[in-house]
């Protein structure tokens, strides 16, 4: 079945550390992105990309950073630079621009 | 901007009880209006959809029409089960020059008890 995969599902990370989350589609979806979910703040766009080796910035992308080197891949990485990285995180795809976003099942990171 | 307003929870509800959950939005141009769910500790489904005003989306009982003279998309559902408890998500998508991204709401909490 087609789909999207986040791993880990739980992360922990000591303060200062940088962290990358993966995300891998077999959709065959050009667009990917990336979403941060805090409580009582719905959803915040973070990066998205459009197609390979190609990607911008979202509402909240100071301390985060991608790549997309293949189509199927979108890796975020949190750096030590994010204030307050511990939330939980997802990754979406879409096949065009009225398509509907699928989501993977999140990464949830703690940092300490 | 784009925006979505979506009334706050949570709401709870009887098994049984009919539901609405109230979303309403700014945009420009014309767009394209979802409704996601969230179970606990799950990433978002899309629930239904609709492109264009008028349009009625509809799956698994609930239902929204796209008003564009009231711009809403108001979620309704007429009986409700414990399984519907979830986050309700309403979100807009322009496709406009800024980037084809989605634009959601806060979230509504729904708590559904026997």
């Amino acid at each position: 079945d087609g789909g999207i995969t986040q791993s880990p599902k739980y992360l922990f990370r000591k303060e200062g550390q940088n962290v990358t989350l993966s995300c891998e589609q077999n959709l065959n979806h050009d667009a990917m992105y990336w979403y941060r979910q805090d409580p009582g703040q719905g959803l915040r766009l973070i990066y998205y990309s459009q197609i390979v080796n190609d990607f911008q910035k979202g509402d909240i992308a100071e301390g985060y950073s991608v790549s997309r080197e293949k189509k199927e891949s979108f890796p975020l990485t949190v750096t030590s630079a994010q204030k307050n990285p511990t939330a939980f995180y997802l990754c979406a795809s879409r096949d065009t621009v009225d398509s509907p976003l699928h989501f993977g099942n999140g990464t949830r990171l703690t940092v300490t | 901007g784009d925006s979505v307003t979506q009334m706050e929870g949570p709401v709870t509800l009887s098994e049984e009880a009919f539901l609405t959950i109230n979303c309403t939005y700014t945009a420009t141009g014309y767009p394209s209006l979802f409704w996601y769910v969230q179970y606990p500790g799950e990433g978002l489904q899309l629930l239904l959809k609709a492109t264009k005003a008028d349009d009625k989306g509809s799956n698994k009982g609930f239902e929204a029409t796209y008003r564009k003279e009231t711009t809403s998309f108001h979620l309704e559902k007429g009986s409700v089960q414990v399984s519907d408890s979830a986050v309700y998500f309403c979100a807009l998508s322009t496709g406009t020059g800024g980037g084809n991204k989605l634009t959601f709401g806060t979230g509504t909490q729904l708590k559904v008890e026997l």
